[in-house]
């Protein structure tokens, strides 16, 4: 079965900096897709980034990159110029390509934002 | 377009009394899913549907109930709900293998 493991229960950066968040998972499947979902206090789960894990090339949007690491089952969140509305639980999840659709989560790392 | 949207918000619960929470999406999304999301924990999938009349069950689904006779509406039922079923009810629902959508989460406390 496969697994999420986020090891950081909570990370901090000073606003306008960088932060990276860890996310390892476990798999025997070579085909797989790879999410950080963002969670404010407001409890809305917003999708932060997707990649498939066929691509080799790390997915960006805006400020939030991923480092990719397929051998090593790694898949991090690179959050740039870090800003107030940052702070969130982050969750990293994963999900076969097959037909199952469901996704399986990480415990999540809470985010703090020091102004 | 609301997205998904749940119903209620809050709700508090004696020890064996039932309750249905409704989940609707306006987005013609085959794919609708039902979460539990506990403190120090990933969310953990209960039931599943992938299309209208079809249910399966996820990881965590005894003491649950689904429905989905609607496309649009998937139904999350606890019959005789216990305290261990406090927590907060995520719906998703997604278009295939594309991102789920979330809705904004129903918080349950069991007495």
């Amino acid at each position: 079965a496969q697994t999420v493991t986020q090891s950081q229960p909570e990370m901090s950066v000073q606003e306008a900096e960088t932060v990276t968040l860890s996310c390892t998972y476990d798999t025997s499947e070579s085909d797989y897709y790879l999410f950080w979902y963002k969670q404010p206090p407001s409890r809305q789960m917003i999708l932060v980034i997707r990649q498939e894990a066929y691509k080799q090339q790390n997915a960006t949007e805006n400020r939030f990159s991923v480092n990719f690491q397929k051998a090593a089952k790694s898949f991090s969140l690179k959050i740039s110029d870090s800003q107030l509305g940052d702070a969130a639980m982050y969750f990293c999840a994963y999900r076969s390509a097959d037909s199952n659709y469901q996704l399986i989560w990480g415990a999540g790392t809470k985010l703090i934002i020091k102004p | 377009n609301a997205g998904v949207t749940q119903t209620p918000k809050f709700r508090v619960l004696k020890t064996g009394q039932s309750m249905t929470l409704l989940c609707a999406q306006d987005m013609n999304h085959e794919y609708m899913y039902w979460y539990r999301q506990d403190p120090g924990m990933g969310l953990r999938l209960i039931h599943y549907s992938v299309g209208e009349g079809t249910t399966a069950k996820g990881e965590v689904p005894d003491g649950y109930n689904v429905s989905r006779l609607k496309k649009q509406n998937f139904l999350l039922g606890l019959e005789s709900a216990a305290p261990s079923q406090t927590s907060v009810y995520f719906c998703a629902s997604s278009y295939g293998v594309n991102e789920q959508f979330f809705g904004p989460g129903t918080r349950l406390t069991v007495l």
